[in-house]
């Protein structure tokens, strides 16, 4: 399975701020994901992060509020734009292959506050 | 539309019994795959066993088995011999046939007793 790590692993910010948080891969991979958590909540997928061309968004979730890249085929960033409290959640990068019965391996989360 | 129900909102056991936790789905899509995945208070997802829709056994992973009941639409998580580290948030979630990621049911809290 694929080793995945993600910056930050909790952070505190301030309403009407930003954060970018960093998903790196340690082989390439075919499809990376963003997930949602929100306190007491399921998982809910963002968007499907796609290598050089613009993530394909969920019902719900647009690029303004929630900017993602991905250069190549083992780095993606998600961006949560001009907090608010309601944003307080987890996010968690997923990556997987274009295989139905392939498993899915998340990194270990971003914890984030907004106050 | 796809959908997972998880009707188990929290579940005890007693260490060393065995627990099953439940899921049901429903998708007309005749591919699929059902997942589960363990999510403990530091809130990592930690897969645990996976089944396919086209498998004809159940699915072992070590102390996890699923039991995967095709009719009716149920794929339950059975953790044998409890340990307190199984304590944890279960998802169960399913990948479809024209889709690639991961729609989850909304989680069993599971809480092993010494």
């Amino acid at each position: 399975s694929a080793v995945i790590s993600q910056k930050p692993s909790r952070d505190i910010c301030q309403r009407g701020t930003s954060l970018t948080i960093q998903c790196q891969v340690d082989s390439q991979v075919t499809m990376m994901f963003w997930y949602r958590q929100q306190p007491g909540q399921s998982l809910t997928l963002i968007a499907t992060a796609n290598q050089g061309s613009e993530a394909t968004y969920e019902s719900g979730f647009v690029i303004d509020k929630f900017p993602i890249s991905r250069p190549n085929l083992t780095f993606s960033t998600l961006t949560v734009s001009n907090m608010s409290p309601e944003d307080s959640s987890i996010y968690l990068c997923s990556v997987g292959t274009s295989g139905l019965l392939d498993t899915q391996y998340f990194g270990p989360g971003t914890r984030l506050t907004v106050l | 539309a796809q959908k997972i129900t998880q009707t188990q909102p929290g579940m005890f056991v007693q260490e060393k019994e065995a627990v099953t936790l439940d899921c049901t789905y429903d998708t007309s899509d005749p591919s699929y795959g059902l997942f589960w995945y363990k999510q403990p208070s530091s809130g990592e997802m930690i897969f645990l066993i996976y089944q396919g829709s086209y498998d004809q056994q159940n699915a072992t992973e070590g102390r996890y088995s699923l039991n995967f009941q095709k009719a009716r639409k149920s794929a339950n998580l059975v953790i044998s011999a409890s340990q307190l580290g199984d304590s944890a948030m279960y998802f169960c979630a399913m990948k479809r046939g024209s889709a690639r990621q991961l729609t989850f049911g909304s989680g069993t809290q599971l809480t092993v007793l010494p």
